[in-house]
């Protein structure tokens, strides 16, 4: 069974300043997806990123990176510049490519807290 | 929203009463999710579907069963709701050709 662990349950960071949100998995597929969701206060789960397993790039969207290493099942999300509009929960969430059993699984979740 | 609607939003309700959720798409996507968040457990799957009639358990499917009679609608439902059972229900989709999935706005409820 996949399994998803994000072991920091609270992170905090100053305002401007970069922060690195750690999340593991367990998986004997070779072919996933991996997500960071992020949910505000709102409860709304929104999509910050995704990457493909096979594909060795790791994924950018404007302020948000991640660090992928296959090899580790390691996925970080960095988050630079950090605002005050990224206080929320993230999710790390893992997805296998293929199959009728290709659901999602989530990790328990980090809340971030940004000081100004 | 990816045109997902949960109904109801919110809904306390006593031990022991059956209690049904629903989650409505307007698109004709096939795979369909029902997750409960709690704290400290993060999002955890409880039923799934990949077609009409096509359902499979998930991770937390004790208590729980759903139907789905037609593609837009995916009904969860407590047969006998117990204070365990009290969370903020998810209902997700993911269309065909994305690899994400896309969230309704959630349903809390409260068993008293």
């Amino acid at each position: 069974a996949q399994t998803v662990t994000q072991s920091q349950p609270e992170m905090s960071v100053q305002e401007a300043e970069t922060v690195t949100l750690s999340c593991t998995y367990d998986t004997s597929e070779s072919d996933y997806y991996l997500f960071w969701y992020k949910q505000p206060p709102s409860r709304q789960m929104i999509l910050v990123i995704r990457q493909e397993a096979y594909k060795q790039q790791n994924a950018t969207e404007n302020r948000f990176s991640v660090n992928f290493q296959k090899a580790a099942k390691s996925f970080s999300l960095k988050i630079s510049d950090s605002q005050l509009g990224d206080a929320a929960m993230y999710f790390c969430a893992y997805r296998p490519r293929t199959g009728a059993n290709s659901k999602l699984t989530f990790g328990k979740g980090i809340t971030l807290s940004v000081r100004p | 929203d990816a045109g997902i609607t949960q109904s109801p939003r919110h809904k306390v309700t006593e031990t022991g009463t059956p209690v049904t959720l629903r989650c409505h798409q307007t698109e004709n996507h096939r795979y369909m999710y029902w997750y409960r968040q709690d704290p400290g457990h993060g999002l955890r799957l409880i039923h799934y579907s990949y077609g009409v009639k096509d359902t499979d358990k998930g991770e937390v499917s004790d208590g729980y069963s759903v139907s789905r009679s037609k593609t837009e609608d995916f009904l969860l439902t407590l047969e006998s709701a117990t204070s365990s059972q009290t969370s903020v229900y998810f209902c997700a989709i993911t269309p065909t050709g994305f690899t994400e999935a896309f969230f309704g706005q959630g349903t809390r409820l409260t068993v008293v």
